[in-house]
C-alpha cells in the first residue's frame, strides 16, 4: 500500500457529462501530480501542485482542471467528456519536489466514457 | 516534449531466467527511476538512482544510472513468478521552475514468465 488514496476506483460516464476525481496523498506528503494513463500511450503527465499552488503542467487539456486544497487533498475534474478521455488516471504524491523526492503512486480511478 | 525509449517492448522468459531491460533518452535526466505495474494498480518505485553512474541493488533487481546521464538499465536475476508485470524507467529532467516535476515515462517493458 502505497499510501496514496484515489477514490472512485471505477467511474462509468456518458459523453458530455463531467466527473471529479479525488486523491488524498500521503500523509507528510506536499506534492501531488496527476497522470493519465491509456491504452497505448504510457503515463502522460498532466499536472502537479506543491502545497496549494500549481507547479508544472503537462499535455492537459483545457477541458480538465485540478486544485490542491489546503488538506492538501486534490481533485482533478474532467469536464465535456469524449470517449477518448476513457483511461486510467493516477495521483501521486512526494513529500517535496526535486530529485530526491521520488514519486508514490494510488491505485488509479478507471474512466469510462461511453 | 521529451521521451524516453524503453525496450524491449516485451519479453517471454522461462522462470528462473534473468532479465534485462533498458532505457535511453536523447535528454540528460537529474534522476532515473523503476516502478512495476501489476494489473489493476498503480506503479510501485523498485529503485531510484540519483547520480550518475550510480549501481544499485534492491533484492534480485539492479539498476544503474548511465554515465551520460542519458540512459537506464534495470537487471532482474533468477526470475520467479510473482516478477510477472509492467515495468516502467522514468526520469526526471532538469527544471528551470522551482518546484516543479515532471516525470517522464517509458512505454513499459511486459515481462511474462513461463513456469
Amino acid at each position: 500500500d502505497s499510501g496514496v488514496t484515489q477514490t472512485p476506483k471505477h467511474l462509468i460516464t456518458a459523453t458530455g457529462q463531467r466527473v471529479t476525481l479525488r486523491c488524498s496523498p500521503r500523509s507528510g506528503d506536499l506534492s501531488v501530480y496527476w497522470y493519465q494513463q491509456s491504452l497505448d500511450q504510457g503515463l502522460q503527465f498532466l499536472i502537479q501542485y506543491y502545497n496549494g499552488e500549481e507547479r508544472a503542467k503537462g499535455n492537459i487539456l483545457e477541458r480538465f482542471s485540478a486544485q490542491q486544497f489546503p488538506d492538501l487533498h486534490s481533485e482533478l475534474n474532467l469536464s465535456s467528456l469524449e470517449l477518448g478521455d476513457s483511461a486510467l488516471y493516477f495521483c501521486a504524491s512526494s513529500v517535496t519536489w526535486g530529485s530526491n523526492s521520488p514519486l508514490h503512486f494510488g491505485n488509479g480511478t478507471r474512466l469510462t466514457v461511453t | 516534449g521529451q521521451q524516453l525509449n524503453q525496450s524491449p517492448q516485451s519479453m517471454f522468459i522461462q522462470e528462473g531466467e534473468d532479465v534485462s531491460m533498458n532505457c535511453t533518452s536523447s535528454s540528460i535526466f537529474n534522476t532515473w527511476l523503476w516502478y512495476k505495474q501489476d494489473p489493476g494498480e498503480g506503479p510501485v518505485l523498485l529503485i531510484a538512482l540519483y547520480k550518475a553512474g550510480e549501481l544499485t541493488s534492491n533484492g534480485r533487481l539492479t539498476a544503474q544510472f548511465g554515465i551520460t546521464r542519458k540512459d537506464s538499465f534495470l537487471n532482474i536475476s533468477a526470475s520467479i513468478p510473482s516478477d510477472v508485470g509492467i515495468y516502467f524507467c522514468a526520469g526526471q529532467p532538469n527544471s528551470l521552475i522551482q518546484g516543479a516535476q515532471k516525470l517522464v515515462f517509458g512505454q513499459g517493458t511486459r515481462l511474462t514468465i513461463n513456469p
